[in-house]
């Protein structure tokens, strides 16, 4: 167990709708990060957020939107999802957000399947 | 900006035998390097890391890792596999400054048979 947990951990869902992920980073982390897996594309990094403030930005569409909370918890909101979003999406956390090594410990992930 | 290849998709190797999982990457700046285990129906694990020092690292699970700067390559080893050892592995880089962004590669699928 790496202390960070997400919900759901499934999800199904439809074409056009809108869906919140949900993850809580391990006690102390100030960083989360927001992974998604898929088959053909792979793992990809998609946003990272340091104590309120985004820090990071990579693959992520227009349609997909992130924030962290005062509480440090945060949400991904994906909408207009298409069948190509069909993912599973991990959450990550660190202590730091750059500079030196920060260990990243991922949740379980998000299991989205768009039907 | 940061790419990471792993040259085999799957490698099925018997029960005590070893295993070498290759990852050659790519980047113009200095980073970090890792490998990750995703055991089926589970999130990522790390299994090492390499941040500077010896080139020879070792990780949990009797795994070790040997970073290779001249060829830019961090192949994952193990001198002896058991069943428990099926899963997939992702090598991955971050740069050493500014945002730590893990980059990925697409994964190893590791299948032990009896």
């Amino acid at each position: 167990d790496s202390g960070v947990t997400q919900t759901p951990k499934h999800l199904i869902t439809a074409t056009g709708q809108r869906v919140t992920l949900r993850c809580s980073p391990r006690s102390g982390d100030l960083s989360v990060y927001w992974y998604q897996q898929s088959l053909d594309q792979g793992l990809q990094f998609l946003i990272q957020y340091y104590n309120g403030e985004e820090r990071a930005k990579g693959n992520i569409l227009e349609r997909f939107s992130a924030q962290q909370f005062p509480d440090l918890h945060s949400e991904l909101n994906l909408s207009s999802l298409e069948l190509g979003d069909s993912a599973l999406y991990f959450c990550a956390s660190s202590v730091g957000g750059s500079g030196g090594y920060n260990e990243q410990f991922f949740g379980p992930g998000t299991r989205l399947t768009v039907l | 900006a940061q790419s990471v290849t792993q040259l085999d998709s799957q490698v099925p190797v018997f029960e005590e035998a070893p295993v070498e999982l290759r990852c050659n990457y790519s980047s113009s700046v200095s980073v970090y390097l890792f490998w990750y285990v995703q055991y089926p129906n589970q999130g990522l694990q790390l299994l090492l890391k390499y941040l500077s020092g010896s080139t020879l690292v070792k990780g949990i699970n009797g795994f070790e890792a040997e970073f290779n700067k001249s060829q830019t390559s961090f192949h994952l080893r193990k001198p002896s596999v058991h069943i428990s050892d099926t899963a997939e592995y992702f090598c991955a880089v971050t740069q050493r400054q500014g945002a730590q962004k893990l980059v990925f590669g697409q994964g190893t699928r590791l299948t032990i048979n009896p």
